[in-house]
């Protein structure tokens, strides 16, 4: 197993720009969360998902949206990046509400 | 409402000598606990867990927390520090319904030769 892949690892984007990170798990996993950490704090949540067709709004949502057409997939996206989105995402997947997530490697954006 | 306060933002020990790491959460029902390790540049990595069975939880590369309900702690120790476990340890109380993950601050670890 893969487990959580996240793609792309760094990205730089121009104010305004849009993009969309991509997540894919392969653990058959029902719940998948979207985080952002700043420099020298924990992780706060973004969006999470508990299965294919559900989403619901995290800690810090504004500026991002997300689908989750999929169990394996949860893509984030950025309408018109900011500087204040420059920041480390990172993507995480659970089977049951209870249980431990299992953490992507991150992507590392930077808005200019 | 959940949430966890780690007390130290940076711990600085020698190897060979003992880690502790504090936390202290705050649930209003039996609350599971987590502890993850993130090395520099990585993802984050789970340590151990803690969902009300015993309340002394082990872990992996020698690590465990004891969970304590009349003081609301679950603090991370090692009986002796390697230059390998320097990195930063994130204290997480977990909300039971949803699943959502409530992050500390973290506490980085330094561990001096």
């Amino acid at each position: 197993n893969a487990g959580v892949t996240q793609t792309p690892k760094f990205r730089i984007l121009k104010i305004g720009q849009s993009m969309t990170l991509q997540c894919t798990q392969d653990m058959n996993h029902n719940y998948m969360y979207w985080y952002r950490q700043d420099p020298g704090m924990g992780l706060k949540l973004i969006y999470y998902s508990v299965g294919a067709g559900i989403t619901d709004k995290g800690e810090v949502p504004n500026g991002y949206n997300v689908s989750r057409s999929t169990t394996e997939d949860f893509p984030l996206r950025l309408e018109l990046a900011a500087p204040s989105q420059t920041s480390v995402y990172f993507c995480a997947s659970s089977y049951r509400e209870v249980n431990e997530q299992f953490f992507g490697p991150g992507t590392r954006l930077t808005v200019l | 409402a959940q949430s966890v306060t780690q007390l130290d933002s940076h711990v600085s020990v020698s190897e060979g000598t003992p880690v502790l790491l504090r936390c202290n959460y705050s649930s209003s029902y039996s609350p599971s606990l987590f502890w993850y390790v993130q090395h520099p540049n990585k993802g984050l990595q789970l340590l151990l867990k803690y969902t009300s069975a015993a309340t002394l939880v082990k872990g992996i590369n020698g690590f465990e927390a004891e969970f304590k309900k009349s003081e609301t702690s679950f603090h991370l120790t090692k009986p002796s520090a390697h230059m390998s476990d320097a990195a930063e340890y994130f204290c997480v109380v977990s909300d039971g319904n949803t699943g959502k993950l409530i992050f500390g601050q973290g506490t980085t670890l330094q561990v001096k030769p």
